[in-house]
């Protein structure tokens, strides 16, 4: 099965409010990332918070890691219409070239004005 | 200026046919991929590239064909178009591997196999 399995799978706010996405994994990592896909473009990184880091922030955006549950989740604060859009975790592992960074399934979220 | 292009955006084509993609990085990156992205936006590594040389490979049939002829550029070759190629490939690019650094991904090429 894959790694990096988002949830929800899609989730509908206002604009204002804040917005919960998480993230579970099923083996170690050595880091975990989350980007955003606006509709129509490609991926855009966000944070990557490696596996000896508890929390990381950037501007409105907050990303935790919880080693012992396998899990992370990606907090938006005073979410905006411009927010919308889909956000995938990644998994980074062990291992150097070889290894893959695998991709969830995404959440889909859609900010009302 | 555009950190990771790729061409062209979109590509219609009929099955049996042959066709390319290119993609091109100015950040400097060593090592680059190329992404398969399906209808459930599900995206799934095909290719990476060090230096331009294969690193990964992963199961993907052998009509698709990457090309690297420097480490700013890897192409992908597709043989004899299948229905089931029709997604949107990715190309993206990174400073490290994939799996230890943040991957810069270009705009994506939408592939229709008619």
């Amino acid at each position: 099965s894959q790694q990096g399995e988002e949830d929800p799978q899609a989730l509908s706010i206002q604009e204002g409010e804040n917005a919960t996405m998480n993230c579970s994994y099923k083996t170690s990592i050595n880091n975990l990332q989350w980007y955003r896909q606006n509709s129509g473009r490609g991926l855009v990184h966000l944070i990557l918070i490696r596996s000896n880091e508890r929390e990381k922030h950037s501007g409105r955006l907050r990303v935790t890691l919880d080693t012992s549950k396998k899990s992370s989740s990606l907090l938006i604060t005073a979410s905006r219409a411009a927010d919308t859009a889909s956000y995938f975790c990644a998994k980074g592992g062990y291992g150097g070239a070889t290894n893959k960074l695998i991709f969830g399934t995404g959440t889909l979220l859609a900010v009302q004005p | 200026d555009t950190a990771v292009s790729q061409t062209p955006k979109y590509l219609v084509t009929q099955m049996g046919n042959d066709k390319s993609i290119k993609c091109e990085q100015n950040l400097g990156h060593d090592t680059m991929y190329w992404y398969k992205q399906d209808s459930k936006k599900f995206l799934k590594i095909m290719f990476s590239y060090n230096n331009k040389e294969l690193i990964i490979n992963e199961t993907v049939p052998n009509r698709f064909s990457p090309k690297s002829p420097d480490k700013a550029h890897l192409n992908l070759h597709i043989n004899s178009l299948e229905l089931g190629d029709s997604a949107v490939y990715f190309c993206a690019s990174s400073q490290e591997g994939g799996w230890n650094s943040p991957l810069h991904f270009g705009n994506g090429t939408r592939l229709t196999v008619t």
